[in-house]
């Protein structure tokens, strides 16, 4: 168990829709990390908050966006869905704002876009 | 840009042998992190190493052993007597200094009972 956990799980929603993706890190991790892995394009990374600012930023689309509340847990909002969302998405989180550490990661939330 | 490349999409082995998978990165920093990832069928990725660019000293944990060569840009992680729970998906990663990772399309491994 890495410690940090991320909700739901599953997730099967319809085109056009909007969902919202919940990460809690691992205890005293100031760090959040999104990545998106899916089969064509492998593990993508999205955005990276920390301490409630946007530090880094990938290849995210602007559909999606992201926060991190001052408790910590961060949310990934993804709208007006397409298929081509479909993928398992991951939340890590590491101690310090640099993304060498050693970034333990969540179980991911897999949404399936019908 | 920094570029992981794991030629191996996919390894099949019988249990016991040995197996070494591949890692080949590109980066123009002198300081970077190489990491190796496990994901199990379960999906979940599991921290195997990280290894900063100034210690080439092949490391050794158990039956995992990782063979790190500058000169040859490559992070080669090898099992020795390969086990049926050692069934995954590994990534290998690189991180530029204070930069993302940037992860291989990672190399699925099948150990044949």
């Amino acid at each position: 168990d890495s410690g940090v956990t991320q909700t739901p799980k599953h997730l099967i929603t319809a085109t056009g829709q909007r969902v919202t993706l919940r990460c809690s890190p691992r205890s005293g991790d100031l760090s959040v990390y999104w990545y998106q892995q899916s089969l064509d394009q492998g593990l993508q990374f999205l955005i990276q908050y920390y301490n409630g600012e946007e530090r880094a930023k990938g290849n995210i689309l602007e559909r999606f966006s992201a926060q991190q509340f001052p408790d910590l847990h961060s949310e990934l909002n993804l709208s007006s869905l397409e298929l081509g969302d479909s993928a398992l998405y991951f939340c890590a989180s590491s101690e310090t704002g640099v993304l060498n550490t050693e970034a333990f990661f969540g179980q991911g939330t897999r949404l399936t876009v019908v | 840009a920094q570029k992981v490349t794991q030629a191996q999409t996919e390894i099949s082995v019988v249990e016991k042998e040995d197996v070494t998978l591949d890692c080949v990165y590109e980066t123009r920093d002198t300081t970077y992190y190489l990491f190796w990832y496990k994901q199990p069928p379960s999906g979940e990725l599991v921290f195997l190493i990280r290894r900063n660019s100034f210690d080439e000293q092949n490391e050794i944990s158990g039956r995992y052993s990782w063979n790190f060569q500058k000169s040859t840009s490559s992070f080669n992680f090898t099992i020795t007597a390969s086990q049926v729970v050692d069934s995954a998906v590994y990534f290998c990663a690189l991180s530029e200094e204070g930069d993302k990772i940037i992860f291989g399309k990672g190399t699925r491994l099948h150990i044949l009972p």
